[in-house]
């Protein structure tokens, strides 16, 4: 069975700073990866996935993730974050495209 | 091109009460997810409906159930409500079936049980 970890549940970061949020997963076979962020109030927006090819992923408002299989992680990075990345942010996991498994979240908060 | 939109957006029920919530999906999509969010148990996936049927189905108990309609609308109900129940319900919609295919959340309705 699949499952997802995500090692921080908070992360305070200043405005302009780097941010990674670290996700590992467990499971047997192959799978395919996702990071999505819920900003408050409202539902998930994917950020980007990763199905397969390229481990090193771009997604939308400047995030990227890396694949690394021999890990079992799927690291979300932004170079230089901006107030309005403040938000929750979910990494999710599924072997068989039936469903998705998230993890626990973890709450980005951006200060200036 | 609209959203997904997910009515009512808040509910107040009480225990052994049901309760049926609806999600709209964007148009021409023909997939809907139903997923539980509580800050115990997090992020939950209940059930997949595609073309009217239902593809996939979470581990929750028979209490909860849905259905999908021709138009892609789809509902949930909840009976015999418990206080557990009380969560954040997001529906989420996708032109095919599968998580493969970009999956496009509402904003939830918040349920409460009391």
């Amino acid at each position: 069975a699949q499952s997802v970890t995500q090692l921080d549940s908070q992360v305070p970061v200043f405005e302009e700073a780097p941010v990674e949020l670290r996700c590992n997963y467990s499971s047997s076979v192959s799978v395919y990866l996702f990071w999505y962020v819920q900003y408050p109030n409202q539902g998930l927006q994917l950020l980007l996935k990763y199905l397969s090819g390229s481990t090193l992923v771009k997604g939308i408002n400047g995030f990227e993730a890396e694949f690394n299989k021999s890990q079992t992680s799927f690291h979300l990075r932004k170079p230089s974050v901006h107030i309005s990345d403040t938000a929750e942010y979910f990494c999710a996991v599924s072997e068989d495209d039936y469903k998705l498994s998230f993890g626990a979240g973890t709450t980005v908060t951006v200060r200036a | 091109k609209a959203g997904v939109t997910q009515t009512p957006r808040y509910l107040i029920k009480t225990r052994g009460q049901q309760v049926t919530l609806s999600c709209s999906p964007i148009s021409g999509h023909r997939s809907v997810s139903w997923y539980q969010q509580t800050p115990g148990q997090g992020l939950q996936f209940l059930f997949e409906y595609f073309s009217e049927t239902q593809r996939n189905k979470g581990n929750f108990p028979g209490r909860f159930s849905g259905r999908q309609f021709s138009n892609s609308r789809s509902e949930m109900n909840v009976s015999t409500l418990e206080l557990g129940d009380s969560a954040l319900y997001l529906c989420a919609s996708s032109l095919a079936a599968g998580v493969l295919n970009e999956q496009f959340f509402g904003p939830g309705t918040r349920l409460t049980v009391l």
